[in-house]
């Protein structure tokens, strides 16, 4: 079994569209996130979600929302897909706020043209 | 918040080197600091972590030292294989305050030659 399992794993799409990718863990962890992967690799933390409260990064644009149907799914949707938003996303859970070891999905590659 | 610093962002090396990879926080409040190694294509997986109330530990050929007085902590992988080419991580996570939230460094693109 998947223990984060994210959808789609490939996503290509044009400027100015709404896109949604999903993940869900089989973990029972309580905490899920959302990193941005650019093309130069750095991970870069979008979303922290832990018992419903949710930590944002600033630097995130407002066009990118979590939604959280429970603990399991930690989905995240974009609005107005700008060329940048081009990376892969990956989704990861842990079974505490600072207990240790992320689990990783395997990533959503997004391409905007 | 937390932030950290690693380096090189590339090492190459011939097979059977040692290599050593280096990262820095700024966070004192942090106390979990784990390493992924992420392959071409694939998900960041942990490879060894330390916590710190301890200096170092190993796993076969590959340790982690934490100088918490500094605040750094360096990744040795001895006997380099070329299957231990990838991208390795460091980062660091802080033990109180509103959130904890993982923080990692930019990266380190590992090659080892055969």
């Amino acid at each position: 079994d998947t223990a984060v399992s994210q959808t789609p794993k490939y996503l290509v799409t044009q400027m100015g569209n709404d896109k949604s990718i999903k993940c869900e863990q089989n973990l029972g962890h309580d905490t899920m996130y959302w990193y941005k992967q650019d093309s130069k690799k750095f991970l870069k933390i979008m979303f922290s979600y832990n018992n419903k409260e949710l930590i944002i990064n600033e630097t995130v644009p407002n066009r990118f929302s979590p939604k959280s149907p429970d603990k399991a799914h930690l989905n995240l949707h974009i609005n107005s897909l700008e060329l940048g938003d081009s990376a892969v996303y990956f989704c990861a859970s842990n079974p505490g706020l600072n207990t240790g070891e992320l689990f990783f999905g395997e990533g959503s590659r997004l391409t905007v043209l | 918040g937390e932030n950290v610093e690693q380096h090189p962002s590339t090492l190459s090396v011939q097979e059977g080197d040692s290599a050593v990879i280096k990262c820095t926080y700024s966070d004192s409040a942090s106390n979990y600091f784990p390493w992924y190694k992420q392959e071409l294509g694939k998900r960041p997986q942990l490879i060894i972590d330390i916590r710190s109330n301890v200096g170092e530990k190993k796993d076969q050929r590959i340790a982690v030292t934490l100088n918490k007085t500094a605040k750094h902590f360096s990744l040795h992988i001895t006997e380099t294989q070329p299957e231990d080419s990838a991208v390795y991580f460091c980062a660091a996570l802080p033990r109180s305050g509103g959130s904890y939230i993982p923080t990692f460094g930019r990266g380190t693109s590992l090659i080892v030659h055969p």
